[in-house]
């Protein structure tokens, strides 16, 4: 059982150029959540989705942050115009949910993408 | 305010030793807690949670919990620890009040000297 993949594991860019990153869930897991993380602190929650649909966003993601899930298995996150201030752990989450609820489950994180915006 | 709080940013120990992790959280309503570890470059892995039942919570390599109501709180322990246990350690609380998000506390840095 392979757990949750993401790619790249490191990245490097200049001041204003996009970036993307890419989430690979456990297989069969219907919901998929970012998180940001920066030195110091715990993650803190980007959004999230069940299947293909995006149900939540915090309002950490501004309008240079665009998430996917387009099949409802792999997501990217894509991040426009990068600011000095984006550098941070970027990590991935998958979770099985059987309920509606979902309050109770196990999300299962992935290595991150690791970002530094020169 | 929804929070999480680790009390002590960095706990050093001695090999062998017991230690305890603190957490409390700020919540009205019932509320589910776990506690994750990171090791160096690593993302997050469950080390238990706790969502009803026993308030008493063993997870792997050793570590439990005691979730206190009326404390709120949900202190990490170990009796006995290795120098493996270096490692960043993570309270999160999750329910109706929090939403299907994880809330996270700023984490608690464990060193295990020998």
């Amino acid at each position: 059982d392979t757990g949750v993949s993401q790619d790249p594991r490191h990245k490097i860019t200049k001041r204003g150029q996009n970036v993307t990153f890419r989430c690979d869930p456990i297989s069969e897991h219907n919901r998929l959540y970012w998180y940001r993380q920066t030195l110091g602190q715990g993650p803190e929650f980007l959004t999230y989705f069940q299947n293909e649909a995006q149900l939540e966003k915090s309002r950490l993601l501004s309008d240079r942050f665009s998430a996917e899930r387009p099949k409802g298995s792999f997501s990217t996150l894509e991040i426009q115009h990068t600011e000095q201030g984006d550098s941070a752990m970027y990590l991935c989450a998958s979770s099985l949910v059987i309920d509606s609820a979902g309050y109770q489950e196990t999300q299962y994180f992935g290595p991150g993408t690791r970002l530094l915006v020169l | 305010a929804q929070s999480v709080t680790q009390l002590d940013s960095q706990v050093p120990v001695f090999e062998e030793a017991p230690v305890e992790l603190r957490c409390n959280y700020s919540s009205s309503v019932s509320v589910y807690l776990f506690w994750y570890v990171q090791y160096p470059n690593q993302g997050l892995q469950l080390l238990l949670k706790y969502l009803s039942g026993s308030t008493l919570v063993k997870g792997i390599n050793g570590f439990e919990a005691e979730f206190n109501k009326s404390q709120t709180s949900f202190h990490l322990r170990k009796p006995s620890v290795h120098i493996s246990d270096t490692a960043e350690y993570f309270c999160a609380v999750r329910g109706m009040e929090y939403g299907n998000k994880l809330v996270f506390g700023a984490g608690t840095i464990l060193r295990v000297k020998s």
